[in-house]
């Protein structure tokens, strides 16, 4: 069964700090993707990596950064968190599209609340 | 147009109905579409490939039109377990950095009633 793992499922922290969210995809999956989801705004996409050490950015980056030494995790790094940082984030990984399928997993998600 | 344009609902059905939800694309280039289901609080889960043929899963039947770059998903004899929002899905391009994304559409909120 694929699973995608995500370090927490809720996370409160101060405007101003450090925040990391990690992520874990047991597939052997060479893309691996970060999400945000708001309410009204769907999914959007903040990074995604195709391969260890690389990193493309998606359609909202600012604010974020990214960091894939391992193929299995995809990290997602707020710098400075601000309240607009208030979010649902969702790890998804797949496989690249010559394998047959473009079908993403998903981790659970994690709420994070910027105070 | 926007990239991926659902409609916004939401819909409330009795049990037992057929429900279609529609989506509209922006990119000619796109080549696979999906349907997938988020039940509240949870992450997306595929509920169904889209092929150009169109293509059926029991209660479920998915169509693509890429003259029209439409696709839709008809659910007959709903259940009350149907409830859920459901996102519609596109990815970019063949080749290129586009290749590995996907676009979701903002999602369709469907509630079965008893």
């Amino acid at each position: 069964d694929v699973k995608v793992t995500q370090s927490s499922r809720y996370l409160v922290k101060r405007t101003g700090e450090k925040v990391f969210l990690e992520c874990v995809q047991d597939m052997d999956h060479e893309n691996m993707f970060w999400y945000r989801q708001d309410p009204g705004l769907g999914l959007r996409l903040i990074y995604f990596s195709y391969d260890v050490k690389m990193k493309e950015k998606g359609d909202i980056p600012e604010g974020y950064s990214v960091s894939r030494e391992k193929k299995e995790r995809f990290s997602l790094i707020l710098e400075s968190a601000s309240t607009n940082q208030t979010s649902m984030y969702l790890c998804a990984s797949n496989a690249p599209w010559d394998r047959g399928t473009d079908t993403q997993y998903f981790g659970p998600g994690t709420r994070l609340t910027v105070l | 147009r926007k990239e991926v344009e659902q409609d916004p609902g939401p819909f409330n059905v009795p049990e037992g109905a057929t429900v279609a939800f529609n989506c509209t694309y922006s990119n000619s280039a796109s080549q696979s579409f999906f349907w997938y289901r988020q039940d509240c609080r949870k992450e997306p889960k595929l509920l169904m490939s889209v092929y150009s043929s169109g293509n059926e899963d029991g209660r479920f039947t998915a169509q693509l039109n890429r003259a029209s770059q439409y696709i839709s998903l008809l659910i007959r004899d709903s259940k009350l377990s149907d409830s859920a929002t459901y996102l519609c899905v596109v990815t970019g391009a063949r080749g290129g950095g586009s290749n590995y994304k996907l676009t979701f559409g903002k999602g369709t909120l469907l509630t079965v009633n008893p």
